[in-house]
């Protein structure tokens, strides 16, 4: 079956800088690839996603990456800010409309 | 729309009791899920459903666990008998199209 592999599990940035996240998957058959944001206390958030058709895609400070050669996606952050602390989840939508998820990044901007 | 209603926000329970989760879905979306969040498993599908029916329900732990959505803006998970490891924070999602999940704010579940 699928398996999402995210890294790091832990990431520490200055305010300002910018901060990437990085998952792999396993199944080619996997077409959609979308990011989570989890804040303290709350449910996941849909913040950005990306389909297999599509290479890159950006929202404001936020983009996705995507390589379907090597089974890789990223999520790029640019000038963070202190909101943008919160654990970030990736996941992979399988032929069965199922979210195979990462174990989330946990995202500290340091001031 | 006010987003995916879960309740309760909290609930604190006895080994042994029955719990039952509730959740309202975003009008509109046909597929519903439920989801159980841990430090050591992360996020787990339990259950799925398409249009209140049951597709997938092969993350359910055990039979102690249930799940029904009796039409389309409500539906339940039941716990019975619950014990310590239940202890989770239990979220349910709905979507339009089954990618696009928006979530509920969990319902934290404390079995002592």
């Amino acid at each position: 079956g699928e398996n999402v592999e995210q890294h790091p599990s832990t990431l520490s940035v200055q305010e300002g800088d910018s901060a990437v996240i990085k998952c792999t998957y396993s199944d080619s058959a996997s077409n959609y690839f979308p990011w989570y944001k989890q804040e303290l206390g709350k449910g996941p958030q849909l913040i950005i996603d990306i389909r297999s058709n599509v290479g890159e895609k950006k929202d404001q400070r936020i983009a996705v990456t995507l390589n379907k050669t090597a089974k890789h996606f990223s999520l790029h952050i640019t000038e963070t800010q202190p909101e943008d602390s919160a654990v970030y989840f990736c996941a992979a939508g399988d032929s069965n409309y199922q979210l195979i998820w990462g174990a989330g990044t946990k995202l500290i901007i340091k001031p | 729309d006010a987003g995916v209603i879960q309740s309760p926000r909290h609930e604190v329970t006895e080994m042994g009791q029955e719990v039952t989760l509730r959740c309202k879905p975003i009008s509109g979306h046909d597929y519903l899920f439920w989801y159980r969040q841990t430090m050591m498993r992360g996020l787990e599908l339990l259950i799925y459903f398409n249009n209140n029916v049951p597709i997938d329900d092969s993350g359910m732990p055990e039979d102690r666990f249930s799940a029904k959505m009796p039409n389309a803006s409500f539906s339940t998970l039941k716990i019975q008998p619950s014990e310590p490891r239940d202890s989770a924070v239990y979220f349910c999602a709905s979507s339009p199209i089954a990618y696009e999940q928006y979530f509920g704010p969990g319902t934290r579940l404390t079995v002592t």
